[in-house]
């Protein structure tokens, strides 16, 4: 089983849909979670960190179910521009040097 | 505000032959440094991660190896390279701060081909 597991995708969505992204990791003791974003053939970029609580940045919220062990992505109102892959990650302590990646999941945003 | 530059950008290179791909941190001090390389369609592989100059620390064994001869400089080499090194190298950087998740930032990343 992979540490980090995501649906490849794609999700083919219309623009101004809701698109709800879920992410499982396999180590219980992981502690912080991260989704990044990456457009074809670029570096990934922090999208957001994964509170426990769970946190929204405009169109975007994340949640996480330590008991499930599982974090979520949900954008809402999607626009052309949110087509990229999106990356889960999970680091195992806090202060750790080492983060565990998904393999991501491609979002396109359809006219 | 901190910065992550990396070079060169595209890479072609014969089996065999040397590598050097260099990453360089601006605008913060005693950074923890990485390397990841990313296959095509696969995911990103940390391949080593450093604390501080001359602390490198390997994930993967394989045929490269890491330098930080300074603090914000983070070299990967190889002697010679291999038809599965190609990939998408990135470098990234973290605060390294205690207490909390070492949030990376990730550098444009080296496109390396291997013929």
């Amino acid at each position: 089983r992979k540490e980090v597991e995501q649906d490849p995708g794609p999700f083919n969505v219309p623009e101004g849909a809701t698109v709800a992204f879920n992410c499982t990791y396999s180590n219980s003791a992981s502690q912080s979670f991260f989704w990044y974003r990456q457009d074809c053939r670029k570096e990934p970029k922090l999208l957001m960190s994964v509170y426990s609580s769970g946190n929204e940045d405009g169109r975007f919220t994340a949640q996480l179910n330590r008991a499930s062990q599982y974090i979520s992505l949900l954008i809402r109102d999607s626009k052309l521009s949110d087509s990229a892959t999106y990356l889960c990650v999970v680091s195992s302590t806090s202060g750790t040097y080492k983060y565990i990646f998904g393999t991501g999941t491609r979002l396109k945003v359809l006219a | 505000s901190q910065t992550i530059h990396q070079w060169p950008a595209t890479l072609v290179q014969p089996v065999g032959s040397p590598l050097s791909l260099e990453c360089t941190v601006e605008g913060t001090s005693n950074p923890n440094l990485y390397w990841y390389r990313q296959a095509a369609g696969r995911g990103l592989q940390l391949l080593f991660y450093s604390v501080g100059i001359g602390q490198i620390s390997s994930e993967v064994p394989q045929n490269l190896s890491a330098s930080r001869p300074q603090d914000r400089q983070f070299i990967l080499s190889s002697k010679k390279l291999l038809l599965s090194d190609s990939g998408f190298y990135l470098c990234a950087w973290g605060r390294g701060a205690s207490g909390g998740p070492d949030t990376q930032y990730f550098g444009p990343g080296t496109r390396l081909t291997v013929l």
